[in-house]
């Protein structure tokens, strides 16, 4: 059974700080997915990644994925305020289009 | 931008009635989803949808639930017997296909059911 589990589970950082959440999985596979989700709403996607060594940036995220190693980070640059959410990663352990299995989640906190 | 709906936003049920969540996909997408969000909690997969008929399914997605696309727009989960433990953010999500990075699922807004 595909677990996928990420670290730290909840993060309170300052505005301007940088800090990266991990997120680790236990079978092999080369889709990886970034979601946000606010309170109360639905998962907005951020990021796809679909090989390893894959990474994509938008403004102050970067996710990066290494499949060798079973684990992609996404990395907050100079946080602000409008970063607070809880972010999930999903893996598509098959590649086929089928379910996604999502991590813990991890909420975020940036305060001023 | 095209997005995925569901209706209705909110559910508030007594244990034993029958629920229909609905779902409208975006246009062009052929795989459909749906996940739930029990509060606090990390999201689970319930169904995947392609081609009028159930690809995949999890252990949560028991007899009691069923899926249906009655037309060419709707997407339709079914609790027949709702239970306390029903309670949960139930996400639509549809995908395009399958390659070329068309696999991403765009989730719809949620429907919260509180069962009684």
């Amino acid at each position: 059974e595909l677990k996928v589990e990420q670290n730290p589970l909840f993060l309170s950082m300052q505005e301007g700080k940088n800090y990266t959440i991990y997120c680790n999985y236990s079978t092999t596979s080369d889709r990886l997915y970034w979601y946000r989700q606010d309170p109360g709403k639905s998962l907005e996607s951020l990021f796809v990644l679909l090989s390893n060594g894959a990474v994509k940036q938008e403004g102050r995220l970067m996710a990066s994925l290494d499949t060798k190693a079973r684990l992609s980070t996404l990395h907050i640059t100079a946080a602000v305020h409008d970063l607070s959410a809880t972010y999930f990663c999903a893996v598509d352990k098959t590649g086929t289009a089928s379910k996604l299995t999502f991590g813990t989640g991890t909420r975020l906190q940036v305060t001023l | 931008e095209p997005e995925v709906t569901q209706t209705p936003s909110h559910q508030v049920t007594q244990m034993g009635q029958e629920v229909i969540l609905r779902c409208v996909p975006i246009s062009n997408h052929l795989y459909f989803y749906w996940y739930r969000q029990i509060l606090g909690q990390k999201v689970e997969f319930l169904v995947s949808f392609y081609n009028n008929e159930i690809s995949e399914k999890s252990e949560i997605f028991d007899d009691q639930f069923s899926v249906e696309r009655p037309d060419g727009s709707n997407f339709t989960l079914k609790i027949r017997s709702t239970k306390l433990e029903d309670s949960a953010m139930y996400f639509c999500a549809s995908s395009e296909y399958k390659g070329q990075g068309k696999e991403t699922q765009y989730f719809g807004p949620g429907t919260r059911l509180l069962v009684l």
